[in-house]
C-alpha cells in the first residue's frame, strides 16, 4: 500500500491562480480530510468527507472547494488564491469517522501564494 | 466550543533528559484524547491516546495520563534521544468526531 499520497509536494501561485491539490488513498477507508497547517496554530480542518458523493465544511472552509467522486480519492481546488493561503496542506484518511483517532496523513503540500 | 492548550516552544534538552510537554484541553462531555508526532518533512502520526479518565496511553517510552479533574494530558519521558526531535501536537476528538488540534510544541535534543 501506498497510503495517502499527495501531490505536489511544493507550489507557487500568483495572486488570482486557481490549482487543485490532489490526494490519493488506496486503502479503502471511507473518510477524507484537508487541513491547512499554519505556525503557531496547528492543524486546522478545512473540509472532510465520510464516503463517495458526501462532503461538508470544517473549520476554516472558505476559499477551497472539494468533491468525493470515489472513495480513493479527494481533491481540494482553490478557485482563486489569496496570500492568506499560504500554508501547508495535509490530507488525512481513516476507515471511519469513529477511528479518527487512527487517521493517516499525507506527506503535506507547501504552498506559497504571491 | 472545545479547545487545545499547549505549552509554547521550543523545548531544548539534552539527550537522556526527562521531557514533559503541558497540553490541557476545554471539552464538553469526555472527550478522546491524542498525542500526534510530526518529524521534519512529514506528515502526522498517532502516538498514543486515551479515551476515558485515567487512562494511560503510551508508545515508544513516551507516556500520558487523562486527568479530568484539572483537565490535562501531559506528555512525559524518561530520557529523551536526538532522534525524539519533532514537532508534538495534543489534539482531543470533540462530540462530532471531529479532530481539534494544539499548537503544538517543537522539542529539540541535543546530543
Amino acid at each position: 500500500n501506498a497510503g495517502v499520497t499527495q501531490t505536489p509536494k511544493f507550489q507557487v501561485l500568483k495572486t488570482g491562480q486557481s490549482m487543485t491539490l490532489q490526494c490519493a488513498q488506496d486503502m479503502n477507508h471511507e473518510y477524507m480530510s484537508w487541513y491547512r497547517q499554519d505556525p503557531g496554530m496547528g492543524l486546522r480542518l478545512i473540509h472532510y468527507s465520510v464516503g463517495a458523493g458526501i462532503t461538508d465544511q470544517g473549520e476554516v472552509p472558505n476559499g477551497y472547494n472539494v468533491s468525493r467522486s470515489t472513495t480513493e480519492d479527494f481533491p481540494l481546488r482553490l478557485l482563486s488564491a489569496a496570500p492568506s493561503q499560504t500554508s501547508v496542506y495535509f490530507c488525512a484518511s481513516t476507515l471511519d469517522r469513529g477511528k479518527q483517532d487512527t487517521q493517516y496523513f499525507g506527506p503535506g503540500t507547501r504552498l506559497t501564494v504571491l | 466550543g472545545d479547545s487545545v492548550t499547549q505549552m509554547e516552544g521550543p523545548v531544548t534538552l539534552s539527550e537522556e533528559a526527562f521531557l514533559t510537554i503541558n497540553c490541557t484541553y476545554t471539552a464538553t462531555g469526555y472527550p478522546s484524547l491524542f498525542w500526534y508526532v510530526q518529524y521534519p518533512g512529514e506528515g502526522l502520526q498517532l502516538l498514543l491516546k486515551a479515551t476515558k479518565a485515567d487512562d494511560k496511553g503510551s508508545n515508544k517510552g513516551f507516556e500520558a495520563t487523562y486527568r479530568k479533574e484539572t483537565t490535562s494530558f501531559h506528555l512525559e519521558k524518561g530520557s529523551v534521544q536526538v532522534s525524539d526531535s519533532a514537532v508534538y501536537f495534543c489534539a482531543l476528538r470533540d462530540s462530532s468526531y471531529k479532530l481539534i488540534f494544539g499548537s503544538g510544541t517543537r522539542l529539540l535534543v541535543r546530543p
